[in-house]
């Protein structure tokens, strides 16, 4: 079956431009995550939705960084005005169930790796 | 504040022989710990889990080992092959966290033949 995909799979933005990355995640699955990984970092966790509620954005860096997913299927990350920290790559994930029933494997795609200028 | 630690960044091993990962944590609200394997150009894929209520998991040649008290958790591959090339990423999990993961920086498996 289709796991987690993402596109663009590479972006490059001039500073001060806007630009948006979007994930399909596995049909079906409750929960989605979004992640930024700079390079030779881990992944760190930004904002996590339950079907097209935002539950938790603790980890987005600025409020240039916003994520919606209107019909609790595709996400967008977007972010505004991006500057030159915001070159990393950013990671969905994906998981069956949402939190509280036990932990979910997350099943994560490509990514999108963004060079800003 | 790094809350979860893999202090070597490459490890080389040769074909065959044991591969031990190691993993510390500072947070003692964790409670699920997970390693993930990641190539070039691809999303991390899960490989292993433990919960805190274990101290040892075993799926085929992948074995993780959680020391609690040490907060301290190990993979070992045994025995390691080429394919297990790759970075591995520890991570972990809180239950009041809505499964939200707080990953290491990463240690870039080489093996060789």
């Amino acid at each position: 079956g289709a796991g987690v995909s993402q596109s663009p799979r590479y972006k490059v933005a001039k500073r001060g431009q806007d630009v948006a990355l979007r994930c399909d995640p596995i049909s079906g699955h409750v929960s989605l995550f979004w992640y930024q990984q700079a390079l030779g970092q881990g992944p760190e966790f930004l904002t996590y939705f339950q079907n097209e509620a935002q539950l938790d954005k603790s980890g987005l860096p600025s409020d240039r960084f916003f994520a919606e997913r209107p019909e609790g299927s595709v996400s967008t990350l977007k972010i505004q005005r991006t500057q030159q920290e915001d070159s990393a790559v950013y990671l969905c994930a994906s998981s069956p169930n949402g939190g509280g029933q036990g932990l979910d494997e997350q099943f994560f795609g490509p990514g999108t790796r963004l060079t800003v200028l | 504040d790094q809350q979860v630690k893999q202090n070597s960044p490459s490890l080389s091993v040769q074909e065959g022989r044991i591969s031990i990962l190691n993993c510390d944590y500072t947070n003692s609200m964790f409670d699920y710990f997970l390693w993930y394997k990641k190539y070039p150009a691809e999303g991390p894929t899960f490989l292993i889990s433990i919960s805190s209520i274990k101290d040892k998991n075993e799926d085929g040649r992948f074995t993780v080992f959680l020391n609690k008290s040490a907060k301290h958790l190990s993979l070992h591959i045994v025995p390691s092959q080429p394919g297990d090339s790759a970075v591995y990423f520890c991570a972990a999990s809180a239950w009041n966290a809505g499964n939200m993961l707080t990953f290491g920086g990463g240690t870039r498996l080489m093996v060789k033949p």
